[in-house]
């Protein structure tokens, strides 16, 4: 069965600290990828996505995501995150021939400034 | 706002009652998507329609749970003889035919069950 996997659920940082949250993901096909993130009391936003190309995609407020395929991973960084940046970040999988995201478990990032 | 909208945003029922959430989706979504998120979790995907046809739904799906889509608009689910296990926040999202892998989400409703 498909499945995702965020390896951080709670990371703290102090404001200006690069991030980079984990995800790893198990389907051998043809994947679509995906960030999502949760403000405080807000829906879910799409953060970024890749469907194919350059396996470095850049997202709205600085985020950026690698894929690569042979490690089955798409892991998000931020080269200086802001307190703004506080929220709840989960990696989603859309794969070839589904109809539905496969999302991982979630990492609660909390900015101290 | 032109996003999806869900409503009510919070529901408290005791166990046993039935209960019924409404989603709209972005008015030119074709398809639209349930999911359940509990605490500590990601969204689990529910179940998915296509204009008014329900084409999947997932095994978290029990008997007691029914959507539906009536001319291919909004959609309703509804819980019957609700269980404290249902407690969680139900989510809607939509997408489009020609950019379906893009789901946008909605508030989503709260459900707690007592």
């Amino acid at each position: 069965a498909q499945s995702v996997s965020q390896h951080n659920h709670h990371v703290i940082l102090s404001e200006a600290a690069s991030l980079e949250l984990g995800c790893n993901y198990s389907y051998g096909g043809t994947v679509n990828l995906f960030w999502y993130v949760q403000y405080p009391g807000q829906h879910l936003q799409l953060l970024l996505k890749y469907f194919s190309g350059d396996p470095l995609v850049k997202g709205i407020k600085g985020f950026e995501a690698e894929f690569i395929k042979s490690k089955f991973s798409f892991n998000l960084r931020k080269p200086s995150v802001q307190w703004s940046d506080t929220a709840e970040y989960f990696c989603a999988v859309y794969a070839t021939g589904r109809r539905a995201l496969t999302f991982g478990s979630g990492t609660r990032l909390q900015v101290q400034p | 706002d032109t996003g999806v909208s869900q409503d009510p945003r919070h529901k408290i029922t005791k166990r046993g009652q039935n209960v019924t959430f409404r989603c709209d989706p972005i008015s030119e979504h074709n398809r639209l998507y349930w999911y359940r998120q509990t605490l500590g979790q990601g969204p689990e995907f529910l179940t998915y329609f296509q204009n008014e046809a329900q084409l999947e739904k997932s095994r978290l799906l029990s008997d007691r749970f029914s959507a539906e889509r009536p001319k291919g608009s909004f959609s309703t689910l509804e819980i019957q003889r609700t269980e404290q296990g249902d407690s969680a926040m139900y989510l809607c999202a939509s997408s489009s035919g020609q950019n379906h892998y893009e789901q946008y989400f909605g508030p989503g409703t709260r459900l707690t069950v007592t």
